[in-house]
């Protein structure tokens, strides 16, 4: 397919565990984005790639979500010591630059439930 | 700072019936962009448009129309004639024209068309 692919849909964790959330961009968009998404509210930014380097990542709420992108393709999201506070929607999308006007496009998102 | 508030948590409608979203933003930048997406019940996030602050062309796609006006800050949607399928969220985002590219949402409004 030729969209953004986001694995697993659905991840089900124990608190305090690890979990990594990956995201494929769509091919040859450098920009690539994180969003975290509660029930009832819109999107909420974690952090945005370009290329391999982490151009904004004022949005990850602490020091326990960390974000990679080594080689400027697929990225995956960590969360250590995760909390019940953390189940939420991970939306992944990709543009085609970092310039205003591209748009985003987002994956189907991974569901994650810290129980 | 940059903000989007979407008023309208829910409006509800008869199929055939006109309805108009409505979206204010505030933004201290002078070039910006302004974006419509919708979130079926499947989760997907899926782009519909785009304006930069320098077009105050109204646009018209088919059933979908959107309103932007600086004078008032708003970008409003307008759906003529909903449909069942129209159902979903809808979300408006904003973006700085440079800077940070992150997209900024309002919360969405869910919109339900009964048939």
């Amino acid at each position: 397919g030729a969209g953004v692919s986001q694995t697993p849909s659905n991840k089900v964790t124990e608190k305090g565990k690890y979990v990594e959330l990956r995201c494929d961009p769509i091919s040859g968009h450098t920009a690539l984005y994180w969003y975290r998404q509660s029930l009832g509210q819109g999107p909420e930014f974690l952090i945005y790639f370009q290329g391999t380097g982490a151009a904004d990542d004022s949005g990850l709420p602490n020091d326990r979500f960390f974000a990679v992108r080594p080689e400027g393709s697929v990225s995956t999201l960590k969360i250590q010591r995760t909390e019940r506070g953390d189940s939420a929607v991970y939306l992944c999308a990709s543009s085609s630059s970092g310039t205003g006007g591209s748009p985003l496009h987002f994956g189907n998102g991974t569901r994650l439930t810290v129980t | 700072a940059q903000k989007v508030t979407q008023a309208q948590t829910e409006i509800s409608v008869v199929e055939k019936e006109d309805v108009t979203l409505d979206c204010v933003y505030e933004t201290r930048d002078t070039t910006y962009y302004l974006f419509w997406y919708k979130q079926p019940p499947s989760g997907e996030l899926v782009f519909l448009i785009r304006r930069n602050s320098f077009d105050e062309q109204n646009e018209i796609s088919g059933r979908y129309s959107w309103n932007f006006q600086k004078s008032t800050s708003s970008f409003n949607f307008t759906i003529t004639a909903s449909q069942v399928v129209d159902s979903a969220v809808y979300f408006c985002a904003l973006r700085r024209g440079s800077g940070s590219e992150k997209l900024v949402f309002g919360k969405g409004t869910k919109l339900t068309v009964n048939p």
